[in-house]
């Protein structure tokens, strides 16, 4: 069992490229779920889903997207990249209706850098 | 913003119980205490939660105050390997977007030989 598979796991990045985060995860989670982790700080929110076809914002998402077309799959897009969105990005998926006891499940994190 | 305050960082010696505590004063009646930890830049772990009752499970023991402001997550035997970033979460009960995990910056608990 995978669990929830990220990636890559590094990846460089110039100012003004793009290149999508890939997060898949085989638990049949309903809920998935983007966070950005800078150095020394807490993990914080960027997008998540409630399933398929639904997507919604957290507290950063700007100068991000996400699509949510199949259970499995939550990409994360980023456009245009700049030197801000250095950072680790981790993945997360959580059972049911994101209810008592169902602990997030996350994944093993992408390292990006822009320069 | 993160609506836990925990220390910063602390030390505990191999062997002996880690006692970490989280103020949670703003704990509405439908919010859980979850406490996660990181390991040296790896994804976050689930721990344990709770409500109002205390808790236990194979990793640690979660005691949360009668007036729910504030709880100890107890490892009763560290060892190197717990030296982690813990956090502690308060977080409703049904899901969108107040079911959603939010991080503070937690606290770097270092065991020592």
């Amino acid at each position: 069992n995978a669990g929830v598979t990220q990636t890559p796991k590094f990846r460089i990045l110039k100012i003004g490229q793009s290149m999508t985060l890939q997060c898949t995860q085989d638990m049949n989670h309903n809920y998935m779920y983007w966070y950005r982790q800078d150095p020394g700080m807490g993990l914080k929110l960027i997008y998540y889903s409630v399933g398929a076809g639904i997507t919604d914002k957290g507290e950063v998402p700007n100068g991000y997207n996400v699509s949510r077309s199949t259970t499995e799959d939550f990409p994360l897009r980023l456009e245009l990249a700049a030197p801000s969105q250095t950072s680790v990005y981790f993945c997360a998926s959580s059972p049911g209706t994101g209810g008592v006891g169902y602990g997030y499940t996350f994944g093993s994190g992408t390292r990006l850098t822009v320069v | 913003d993160a609506k836990t305050t925990q220390p910063t960082s602390m030390d505990c010696a191999e062997g002996r119980a880690a006692n970490l505590p989280c103020n949670h004063s703003t704990i509405s009646g439908n919010e859980y205490v979850y406490w996660y930890r990181q390991i040296h830049s790896q994804g976050p772990q689930y721990i344990i939660h709770g409500l109002k009752n205390n808790e236990t499970n194979e990793m640690a023991s979660l005691i949360i105050t009668e007036d729910r402001k504030s709880s100890t997550l107890i490892l009763p035997h560290a060892t190197l390997r717990d030296t982690a970033v813990y956090y502690c979460i308060v977080r409703a009960y049904y899901g969108g977007s107040q079911g959603n995990l939010i991080f503070g910056k937690g606290t770097k608990l270092s065991v020592k030989p």
